[in-house]
């Protein structure tokens, strides 16, 4: 299926464990973006990527870490969960100068 | 810092006005400015942008103005229906990768 789509849309997890969350776009967007909202925050971005192998640091990234292998995919990996990342997550692709494509999110919590 | 508010956290409308959502922003220069629309449970998607040197841009019922020496947008839903009620979310380009910064949001209800 052509889009952006997020793996798992659900996931519950426990304080300390290593948990990755999935994004794949099918349309070789260049750029490709992580976010978290939370109430009272907004969307957050926490890390984005130019390319293949070129990342950065958002608003917001302690805690987390990204890998840009491929092009299509962008994996955020949570190395130790802490409940103050219990949030949903949504993963955003585009092109150079326009509008950005969000996927489904992700609802994490952690225990 | 840079800074970006809608300042309404929710607004409510009786079906057929026009709703008028307002995003601020200080410490900015921005290239252009984004509207989204976003559904409970569902990622955002994006209405409109509209570039700094463009005062208004209008799509079907909807209408941006972007003012940057008042630093503000103005988002316009005209003849508002129930099936515009959502969260609109106002985004600026923040920097040079194409990174954007979101406001919190406006919840927009359109009572029948």
């Amino acid at each position: 299926d052509a889009g952006i789509t997020q793996s798992p849309r659900y996931k519950i997890t426990e304080t300390g464990r290593q948990v990755t969350l999935m994004c794949h776009q099918t349309w070789s967007h260049s750029y490709m973006f992580w976010y978290r909202q939370d109430l009272g925050h907004g969307l957050r971005l926490i890390y984005y990527s130019a390319a293949a192998d070129i990342t950065d640091k958002g608003e917001v990234p302690d805690g987390y870490v990204v890998s840009r292998s491929k092009t299509e995919n962008f994996p955020l990996t949570l190395e130790s969960a802490t409940r103050s990342q219990t949030s949903v997550y949504f993963c955003a692709s585009k092109e150079s100068g326009g509008q950005q494509f969000f996927g489904p999110g992700t609802r994490l919590t952690v225990l | 810092s840079q800074k970006i508010e809608q300042n309404s956290e929710a607004l409510n409308i009786q079906e057929g006005k026009t709703a008028t959502l307002t995003c601020n922003y200080t410490n900015y220069s921005p290239a252009y400015l984004q509207w989204y629309r976003q559904d409970p449970g569902r990622g955002p998607v994006f209405l409109l942008l509209i570039r700094e040197n463009e005062k208004e841009k209008r799509k079907e019922r909807l209408k941006v103005t972007f003012d940057t020496t008042l630093k503000q947008s103005l988002f316009h839903i005209t003849a508002s229906q129930p099936a515009d009620s959502a969260t609109y979310l106002c985004a600026l380009l923040a920097g040079s990768q194409g990174n954007l910064i979101f406001g919190k949001g406006t919840k927009l209800s359109v009572k029948p």
